[in-house]
């Protein structure tokens, strides 16, 4: 059975670059499917992030483009998010997701991960 | 602030049905057949319920129901059980490999 787990630190400083990875396990990650994150503001919606294909070709939210880079590292079934100059507006829960087509919905998903961003 | 509108709160007795709406635009849940729902439990990930407007994964059950006209989805939770309260949020493709999501409905069984 699939899992995703998300890792990384649980604090960023203003102005820092927020990463995290996602350790994928029970699937090889170079096949047929998107990996992506989702992430949720404390009490807050869900904010797509972004995606990527095993082969690297990658998606991201118009908002947050400038600042974020997602890949892929298929030695290791893993694939990370990088967003930088963060602030405490980007404070939230981090998923990271499987989705079975890149118009598919996320269909599978990690518990998430708290990122605080506070001096 | 959120691309998708959704009623905050909707409420219902146990056996009832309840329904949520899902309101875009043209260039989100109008444009496309590719509406999606999910259920959220405190403390806990999203869980797909509802896929491609109307279409359920194996294992949700068939209480779970969704459509679409125009600009507007819903999803319609028939014979509402005490496990149905939770956080449900509609999401849509957004053209170009995007998707925006709605702020989320809290359902209440009383």
């Amino acid at each position: 059975q699939l899992q995703l787990q998300e890792s990384g630190p649980g604090l960023v400083k203003p102005s820092e670059t927020l990463s995290l990875t996602c350790s994928v396990s029970g699937g090889a990650i170079s096949i047929s499917y998107y990996w992506g994150w989702i992430r949720q503001s404390p009490g807050e919606g869900l904010e797509w992030i972004g995606s990527i294909y095993y082969n690297g070709r990658s998606n991201y939210n118009p908002s947050l483009k400038s600042r974020v880079t997602i890949s892929v590292d298929t030695s290791k079934n893993q694939f990370s998010l990088m967003l930088t100059s963060v602030t405490a507006a980007d404070t939230a829960v981090y998923f990271c997701t499987r989705q079975p087509g890149v118009e598919a919905p996320a269909s599978d998903w990690g518990q998430g991960i708290l990122v605080a961003v506070s001096s | 602030q959120s691309a998708l509108t959704q009623p905050r709160s909707v409420s219902g007795s146990p056996g009832q049905s309840v329904t949520i709406s899902c309101t875009g635009t043209r260039s989100d849940v109008g444009g496309y057949s590719y509406v999606s729902w999910y259920q959220q439990h405190p403390g806990r990930a999203p869980k797909l319920m509802i896929y491609d407007v109307s279409k359920r994964p194996s294992g949700i059950p068939d209480r779970f129901s969704a459509s679409k006209s125009d600009n507007t989805a819903s999803l319609t939770i028939s014979g509402l059980q005490a496990e149905d309260e939770a956080d449900y949020f509609c999401c849509s493709y957004a053209g170009s490999y995007t998707f925006v999501f709605g702020p989320g409905t809290k359902v209440t069984v009383l």
